[in-house]
């Protein structure tokens, strides 16, 4: 099993819609958590930390759920500049090791 | 804007020729990792350092190596490249998580690697 698991897609949805991914995490013990974005042939960049509290920015809420050890990010309205692979990464508790997901591929179409 | 900036952007060689991708920032971010990516494929980490003189190899087997002798630089080197080592590596850095950071991975743009 690994260690972050994302549900690869792709996920393809009509421009306006709200969409959802879940990310799990099996260290229990994981400190910090990140939503990044990286579009084809680009660098990953960070989209938004995940706090314990859940934390928004615009469109976008990351929610972290402890209890069931994952992360999710929502996306409403949603673009077409939207459409791009979506990592979960997972920072553990000695911040010594950084796990990425594999990534979840979001098309938005017109 | 992160500044971690990686050179060269693109590079094709030919077989057995030594290569050395630079990677530089100037956040002053003790730790650095080094990953490789292959198009549509998910991220593998092949090097890290949390320090000068501090390097560790990562998940994945490579047959390149690193060296951390400023705080600033962290260049990756392949002795004798090959049509296997064909990929992207990116590089990144984060400061530790603490007061105040959480300790999020910064980016450089990725170097793009063709062994013919």
């Amino acid at each position: 099993r690994k260690e972050v698991e994302q549900d690869p897609g792709p996920f393809n949805v009509p421009e306006g819609a709200t969409v959802a991914f879940n990310c799990t995490y099996s260290n229990s013990a994981s400190q910090s958590f990140f939503w990044y974005r990286q579009d084809c042939r680009k660098e990953p960049k960070l989209l938004m930390s995940v706090y314990s509290s859940g934390n928004e920015d615009g469109r976008f809420t990351a929610q972290l759920n402890r209890a069931s050890q994952y992360i999710s990010l929502l996306i409403r309205d949603s673009k077409l500049s939207d459409s791009a692979t979506y990592l979960c990464v997972v920072r553990d508790s000695s911040a010594s090791k950084i796990i990425f997901g594999s990534g979840t591929r979001l098309s938005i179409r017109p | 804007e992160a500044d971690i900036y990686q050179t060269p952007r693109y590079l094709v060689i030919g077989t057995g020729k030594k290569i050395t991708l630079e990677c530089s920032q100037t956040m002053g971010h003790d730790k650095m990792y080094w990953y490789q990516q292959d198009p549509g494929m998910e991220l593998h980490l092949i090097h890290y350092s949390y320090g000068v003189n501090s390097t560790e190899k990562g998940d994945l087997s490579s047959e390149s190596t690193v060296s951390r002798i400023r705080t600033e630089h962290f260049p990756l080197t392949l002795e004798s490249a090959r049509p296997s080592h064909t990929s992207q590596y990116l590089c990144a850095s984060s400061e530790s998580p603490g007061q105040g950071f959480v300790g999020e991975l910064f980016f450089g743009e990725g170097s793009r690697l063709t062994v013919l």
